[in-house]
């Protein structure tokens, strides 16, 4: 079965640390994506890839970079983790064209 | 801002069609309509897409209008398990485009 990978399902820092959500896919889709997903808000689009080492922003970027070093792994990274950046944060892939996204299960990260 | 309109939420008695609209009047010729669900707790789930015909896959059937401003999803035979926000977007088919997800319909089937 065809998946969006995302390494934890529940993850606790501190503020102030560094934190890696990784994600990796195992379709050969050209295009990634990480959105973070808040009651209220919704899911809002954070950064996107649609080809190794190129990444875009979407519309809440800033706190978050992000990394695309081989084709099926896309990292969110957390320079330095703030309690407003606690929340569910989703992973997705596609197809370049009209493919559908796929996405991840989530990691609910808390940061304390 | 996402570019439809859903209801808020909707219920849907088990077994019976469910037919979720939206509303895309501001849509584009090079636009497709696409929806996809979240069940609880889980990542968002693709169903289906389309541009301009009536499209059917195992899990439903869209339907949008000859203008092509609005659109409904149909789940012929809801179970409890379809349960869940089902969200309607539009999108260009482009190498960079990106979803932007609106607020959804939250679909109560009910026992």
């Amino acid at each position: 079965d065809v998946k969006v990978t995302q390494s934890s399902r529940y993850l606790v820092k501190r503020t102030g640390e560094k934190v890696f959500l990784e994600c990796v896919q195992d379709m050969d889709h050209e295009n990634m994506f990480w959105y973070r997903q808040d009651p209220g808000l919704g899911l809002r689009l954070i950064y996107f890839s649609y080809d190794v080492k190129m990444k875009e922003k979407g519309d809440i970027p800033e706190g978050y970079s992000v990394s695309r070093e081989k084709k099926e792994r896309f990292s969110l990274i957390l320079e330095s983790a703030s309690t407003n950046q606690t929340s569910m944060y989703l992973c997705a892939s596609s197809r370049q064209q009209i493919g559908g996204y796929t996405f991840g299960s989530g990691t609910r990260l808390t940061v304390v | 801002d996402a570019k439809t309109t859903q209801p808020t939420s909707m219920d849907c008695a088990e077994g019976r069609a469910a037919n979720l609209p939206c509303n895309h009047s501001t849509i584009s010729g090079n636009e497709y309509v696409y929806w996809y669900r979240q069940i609880h707790s889980q990542g968002p789930q693709y169903i289906i897409h389309g541009l301009k015909n009536n499209e059917t896959n195992e899990m439903a059937s869209l339907i949008i209008t000859e203008d092509r401003k609005s659109s409904t999803l149909i789940l012929p035979h809801a179970t409890l398990r379809d349960t869940a926000v089902y969200y309607c977007i539009v999108r260009v088919a482009n190498r960079d485009d990106k979803i932007i997800f609106g607020k959804g319909t939250r679909l109560h089937i009910l026992p």
